[in-house]
């Protein structure tokens, strides 16, 4: 199975700053269809996870362009620029290229 | 798209539970399914999927022989059998609308399970 590590796994972050988190994979996530299958899941407290981005770098409909992606092959990121308090919570990157889909340890998110 | 799961409770080690899950507002038969959990303090875990007609079926390794994931496309239902239930069950299950390669697109509220004597 493909291990997906997180770092940092806390993270405190002052309103209006900016905050990244790496998540990697143990082996390169590029399918041989061409496509790479990372993805980023936003969970706040009390609620259900939420996709935010899909295949590395698309943003969902109705997030913030604060939040983007990028990466390749086995390291990736997720930059959230200008914080806002509705920003807190754990992000999760999940490898779906394959099988079995493997979730990151996940990173706390929180205002200082 | 709404999915709701119910069916979670308290149960004793080795006891069973249905979950299900109740998917409206789309097309279930045209979409993979997925079951996805979290323990207390722990982070999210893949447990099982299926394909869009139910022949296809996948288990995290943890859950093997154990638990087993059905669905009704023509009741818009999605469920899954947990048998011989063990502690480290213990989670709110998340049924996962999954549209391709476990891009989960829509989750529901999820449903406790706690396995404790």
């Amino acid at each position: 199975d493909i291990v997906m590590t997180q770092s940092p796994l806390s993270l405190p972050v002052t309103l209006g700053q900016s905050a990244s988190i790496s998540c990697r994979s143990s082996q390169s996530l590029l399918h041989s269809n061409g496509n790479t299958y990372l993805h980023w899941f936003h969970q706040r407290p009390g609620q259900s996870p939420r996709r935010l981005i899909y295949e590395v770098s698309t943003r969902d409909s109705g997030v913030p362009d604060r939040f983007s992606g990028s990466g390749s092959g086995t390291d990736f990121t997720l930059m959230i620029s200008r914080v806002e308090a509705e920003d807190v919570g754990v992000y999760y990157c999940i490898q779906g290229s394959r099988r079995p889909p493997t979730f990151g340890p996940g990173t706390k998110v929180e205002i200082k | 798209v709404q999915l709701v799961e119910s069916g979670g409770g308290l149960v004793q080690p080795g006891g069973s539970l249905r979950l299900s899950c109740a998917a409206s507002d789309f097309t279930l038969e045209n979409y993979w399914m997925t079951w996805v959990r979290r323990a207390p303090g722990k982070g999210l875990e893949w447990v099982a999927n299926i394909g869009k007609d139910g022949r296809d079926k996948y288990y995290v390794d943890s859950v093997k022989g154990r638990f087993t994931i059905s669905r009704d496309n023509a009741k818009n239902s999605l469920y899954l059998q947990m048998d011989s239930l063990r502690a480290e069950d213990t989670a709110v299950y998340y049924c996962v609308r999954d549209p391709d390669f476990h891009a989960f697109d829509a989750w529901g509220q999820g449903t406790m399970v706690t396995v404790s004597s």
